[in-house]
């Protein structure tokens, strides 16, 4: 299965700035999503990064929020900008290598803001 | 939304003593996957399950999906301190409106003590 790597693993950062993660995979993969869990709760699928054009978003999530980038098939990135005590979660990325496989997630960046 | 119910929300149990876990919808979903999550780590991969009535074994682990592809149990014999984790299923919609999207139920923590 793909390696999947995000920086940064951890971090605490002020109210009212922005912070960009990173997800790089060691292989070509079709799909790239990103997931928020927040503190003791499951996981939620925040937006469809896509390759070479805007993320697809979900309900309650948006683009001025949590800017998407995936420039290639092996990485991307999740801005978490303006950020408040609520944006406190572990944000994971996950990869679709192709249809009929296994979604594989990468270990997370836990955030906290104070 | 396809909402998954996963019960119970907390397992405490003996070393060898079984358990099972339910997950459970009123939609159908393509697929269904089981992850074990661990504390500051992402989500790993169990099992898929695709075919309605489908059963798998994985070591002491036996995962069942539903006829109508609603549903699905985990089912795990003689329980080992080493199976505590966060167990979440994971079904997949059909593939024209959301595949590869996961809809994540609430999640069951698992705590085998020796």
């Amino acid at each position: 299965s793909a390696v999947i790597s995000q920086k940064p693993s951890r971090d605490i950062c002020q109210r009212g700035t922005s912070l960009t993660i990173q997800c790089q995979v060691d292989s070509q993969v079709t799909m790239m999503f990103w997931y928020r869990q927040q503190p003791g709760q499951s996981l939620t699928l925040i937006a469809t990064a896509n390759q070479g054009s805007e993320a697809t978003y979900e309900s309650g999530f948006v683009i001025d929020k949590f800017p998407i980038s995936r420039p290639n098939l092996t990485f991307s990135t999740l801005t978490v900008s303006n950020m408040s005590p609520e944006d406190s979660s572990i944000y994971l990325c996950s990869v679709l290598s192709q249809g009929n496989q296994p979604q594989h997630f990468g270990d997370g960046t836990r955030l906290s803001i104070l | 939304t396809q909402l998954l119910e996963q019960s119970p929300q907390f397992l405490s149990i003996q070393e060898g003593e079984n358990l099972t876990v339910y997950c459970n919808s009123s939609s159908v979903f393509s697929s269904l996957q089981w992850y074990r999550q661990e504390p500051g780590e992402g989500p790993v991969l169990l099992v898929t399950v695709v075919t309605g009535g489908e059963v798998k074994k994985l070591k002491r682990l036996t995962f069942q999906f539903g006829d109508a592809r609603k549903d699905s149990s985990l089912h795990i014999t003689a329980a080992q301190p080493g199976d505590t984790g966060l167990y979440l299923c994971a079904g997949e919609g059909t593939p024209l409106d959301s595949w590869g999207k996961l809809q994540f139920g609430a999640g069951t923590q698992v705590v085998v003590t020796p």
